[in-house]
Parts: structure tokens; sequence; C-alpha cells
């Protein structure tokens, strides 16, 4: 089945940068898309970007489009997330979740990102 | 964008009985574009269903999707202790995912 491992959250303020990694194994991870997806504190799922298996097509959501990048690194078998502009609003559990442009197969146990001053 | 609504918010039932969760969109959805997702308390969402109709590797034959158009459906036939969790339906469009808020099924 495989699995996923979110790792880099932590405390941090509004307006700084923090990146995610997310280290694959137990699969072929070129030959899958892969997802960023947050919950806040309580709240439901939300969507923030997809990456196609080779890199070459990605999307976001407009609540972090412009802020958030996404990227891989297939020979390292890791996913990234790169945080810009970090509001109140991102704070969030984060999953990595592999899986096809229509759904997500496999989820990660997610790594905690609080923004706060 | 299409939004997705889920009812009930909440379902209270007994294991053994029999769980019916509708998800309806603001749009129509393909089928093929309609997901199932369960989630426990301190854990990250499974998938349970896919394609609207089609179950996830390892997933119990309890479970079963259904709907077409604007009204998708998660049954869950009987209720076993470890099924009572969350549950989110998504859809894919226009490059993004969506999901619905969550019903809660809640041991009565």
């Amino acid at each position: 089945q495989g699995q996923l491992v979110e790792s880099g959250g932590g405390v941090v303020q509004p307006g700084r940068s923090l990146s995610l990694s997310c280290d694959a194994s137990g699969f072929t991870f070129s030959s899958y898309g892969m997802h960023w997806v947050r919950q806040a504190p309580g709240k439901g799922l939300e969507w923030l970007t997809f990456i196609t298996y080779d890199g070459s097509k990605k999307y976001y959501a407009d609540s972090v489009k412009g802020r958030f990048t996404i990227s891989r690194d297939n020979f390292k078998n890791m996913l990234s997330l790169q945080m810009n502009s970090l509001r109140t609003e991102d704070t969030a559990v984060y999953y990595c979740v592999r899986g096809t442009l229509l759904y997500g197969d496999y989820w990660g146990r997610g790594t905690v990102v609080t923004v706060s001053s | 964008e299409i939004v997705l609504t889920q009812s009930p918010g909440t379902l209270s039932l007994s294991p053994g009985e029999r769980a019916t969760l509708s998800c309806r969109a603001s749009q129509s959805v393909s089928s093929s574009y309609l997901a199932w997702y369960q989630q426990k308390p301190g854990q990250a969402p499974r998938l349970l269903i896919y394609g609207a109709s089609n179950r996830a590797s390892g997933i119990p034959d309890r479970f079963s999707g259904g709907g077409s158009g604007t009204d998708f459906t998660l049954t869950i036939s009987r209720l076993e202790p470890e099924d009572f969790a969350v549950f989110y339906c998504q859809q894919y469009g226009n490059s993004l995912w969506t999901f619905g808020q969550g019903t809660k099924v809640e041991i009565k």
C-alpha cells in the first residue's frame, strides 16, 4: 500500500514562510499524481493543490494561488509544499495525498501548521 | 465552483442499523468524479468510494455508493462499531476538488 509521511509543520508568525515535505515509500512515487489537502481545527477538508506524476502540470485552489507552490522530486520520492505569506487562517493539519486528478486513494497522517503571532 | 451539501449533519444510529448519507451538488457532477471518504477522530481520511459507486481497495461490501447528476448517496448496510466517524463527499471539476461539509455518524 505504501506510506506517506509529512514533516515540516510547526508554529510560524503571520507573513512568514514554511516548507512542508512528504516522504513517500512502498510504491512507485513517480507514477502517481499527488495532492495537498488541509483541515483547519474542528473543520472540514480543503483541497489546496495537485501535481501530475511527472511534475509537468500543477493546479491550485484560489485560496493559496500565488502564495503556495507544490513541487516534487521523483529521485528522492519526495513531495513539497512551499508556503509563503502565511495567514492565521492557514492554521491546519496538512495532508499529503496520493491520487489521480479525480480522487485521493492514500493519505498521510498529516503535519500541523500553526500561524500565530 | 460546484458546492456540495451533505445531509444530515449528524446521524445518530445504533450498531446493526442502516445508514444513508446524502451529498447534493449545486450543479450536475459526472458520476466518475464523485468520491466518498471516512475520517475517524485523530486520523487521516480514508477513501471509501470512487466513481460514485466503486469501492476502494479493502473496503467492506457493507459500504455502497450510488446516485447521479446532483444527488449522490453513501449507504452503510449494517453499521459496525468501527464505522462511526465523519464522512465526506468530494467532487472533481474545473481542475480542482471540492468537499462537502461532512456528515457525522454517531452511536445512538
